[in-house]
């Protein structure tokens, strides 16, 4: 089946360790994107990427980091210098063009902090 | 993108029509309107968009005003599963530089 995962889905991070999330994608889609999201709140975008070894910082990024070595993959590191890490993180991907404009999501990871 | 407007929650009746509002009253000529629902602890699920006309699709369907300032999504029978956040979102299909602006949605309850 096609979709997204994000694993894991809960990760616990220590005061001043760098944690990385996991975002893969089958689906063929050249845009990926992370959300944060805060309990009650909407998404925030973090990060989005529309090709290969390119990325752009979106409202929230400090603290954060991405890599796009693969079309499939999108992983986020979340660094010791975020210093309200914990929230629930979601990843996206969406075709660039010619589609609906539909962004799909993967589960989610709930991020706590130790 | 546009900014929308949506009650913080809503109940329904199991069984019975769900109808969620949304204003997007400073709303582009080229902006969709876009209906997601977010499930506790999952991801948004995409429910339907359009433009102008009304749509509708085996999941809901969708109302936009002739002046396209605000619009309903219609859950015709509402059941226990649609308990969900519902996000209203105007965007242009073809900018996906900034995407999605989520909002706090509508939490809507359907109560048996």
């Amino acid at each position: 089946d096609g979709g997204i995962t994000q694993s894991p889905k809960y990760l616990f991070r220590k005061e001043g360790q760098n944690v990385t999330l996991s975002c893969e994608q089958n689906l063929n889609h050249d845009a990926m994107y992370w959300y944060r999201q805060d309990p009650g709140q909407g998404l925030r975008l973090i990060y989005y990427s529309q090709i290969v070894n390119d990325f752009q910082k979106g409202d929230i990024a400090e603290g954060y980091s991405v890599s796009r070595e693969k079309k499939e993959s999108f992983p986020l590191t979340v660094t010791s210098a975020q210093k309200n890490p914990t929230a629930f993180y979601l990843c996206a991907s969406s075709i660039l063009l010619g589609g609906t404009g539909e962004q799909y999501f993967g589960p989610g990871t709930r991020l706590l902090v130790l | 993108d546009a900014k929308t407007t949506q009650p913080p929650s809503m109940d329904c009746a199991e069984g019975r029509a769900a109808n969620l509002p949304c204003n997007h009253s400073t709303i582009s000529g080229n902006e969709y309107v876009y209906w997601y629902r977010q499930i506790h602890s999952q991801g948004p699920q995409y429910i339907i968009h359009g433009l102008k006309n009304n749509e509708t699709n085996e999941m809901a369907s969708l109302i936009i005003t002739e002046d396209r300032k605000s619009s309903t999504l219609i859950l015709p029978h509402a059941t226990l599963r649609d308990t969900a956040v519902y996000y209203c979102i105007v965007r242009a299909k073809g900018n996906n530089n900034n995407d999605m602006r989520f909002g706090a949605g509508t939490r809507l309850t359907v109560k048996p």
